[in-house]
């Protein structure tokens, strides 16, 4: 069984531009979770999909990110316009259920913006 | 509000020596806890996780923790390390209640292991 799949695994764009993270959870996976870490800082988490509806999206830092999961099985996360400070590791997860404690976490995507 | 704390950003030690690496947490009941590992190019991976019963849990790899209520601890432990065990452990604690199980995440620990 295929793991949660992310793509790309690295990104280096300039301030200004914008970059499209994509995550594929594991097959019948209802629950799809981003999470970021900044360089040496903790990962935090970002929003919550159950399906294609947001449950919960209460650490997206500002309205420069778009997550997205349109048909409830893959999902994106835009940022427009990229800022210094968006750099870091962004993870992808999903569970099959909301109220399983165990979550399975992609490689992430290492976003670096100059 | 819930933090974890990992004090050792890095960790090196010889293969075949034990490890012990730190995690403290601040919440005000006991939350369920966990240890992930991320090794290079790949996600995290459960090592292991206490909800509940004895204090002494066996993971895989053969990582063991234990949960010290007293120290809001979960120490993470092996015995003799191996090479492939250079990676960067992560605590994480999710509450009991609240409906939420968002995992509040320490800034992790990087391992180096000598040959």
């Amino acid at each position: 069984e295929a793991g949660v799949t992310q793509f790309p695994s690295h990104s280096v764009i300039e301030k200004g531009q914008t970059v499209t993270l994509r995550c594929d959870p594991i097959s019948g996976h209802d629950n799809l979770y981003w999470y970021r870490r900044v360089m040496g800082k903790e990962i935090k988490f970002l929003l919550h999909f159950v399906k294609e509806s947001k449950q919960d999206e209460s650490g997206m830092p500002n309205n420069r990110f778009l997550a997205e999961r349109t048909g409830g099985t893959y999902s994106t996360l835009k940022v427009q316009p990229a800022e210094l400070e968006d750099s870091g590791v962004y993870f992808c997860a999903s569970s099959q259920t909301s109220g399983s404690l165990e979550q399975f976490f992609g490689p992430g995507t290492r976003l670096t913006v100059l | 509000a819930q933090s974890v704390t990992q004090p050792d950003i890095h960790i090196t030690v010889s293969e075949g020596a034990s490890l012990e690496l730190r995690c403290n947490y601040s919440y005000g009941a006991t939350p369920y806890l966990f240890w992930y590992v991320q090794s290079p190019g790949q996600g995290l991976q459960l090592l292991l996780k206490y909800f509940s019963g004895d204090t002494l849990v066996q993971g895989i790899k053969g990582f063991e923790a234990e949960f010290k209520r007293s120290q809001s601890s979960f120490n993470l432990r092996k015995p003799s390390v191996h090479w492939s065990d250079a990676a960067e452990y992560f605590c994480a604690v999710v509450p009991l209640s609240g409906g939420s199980y968002i995992p509040t995440f320490g800034r992790g620990t990087s391992l180096i292991v000598h040959p």
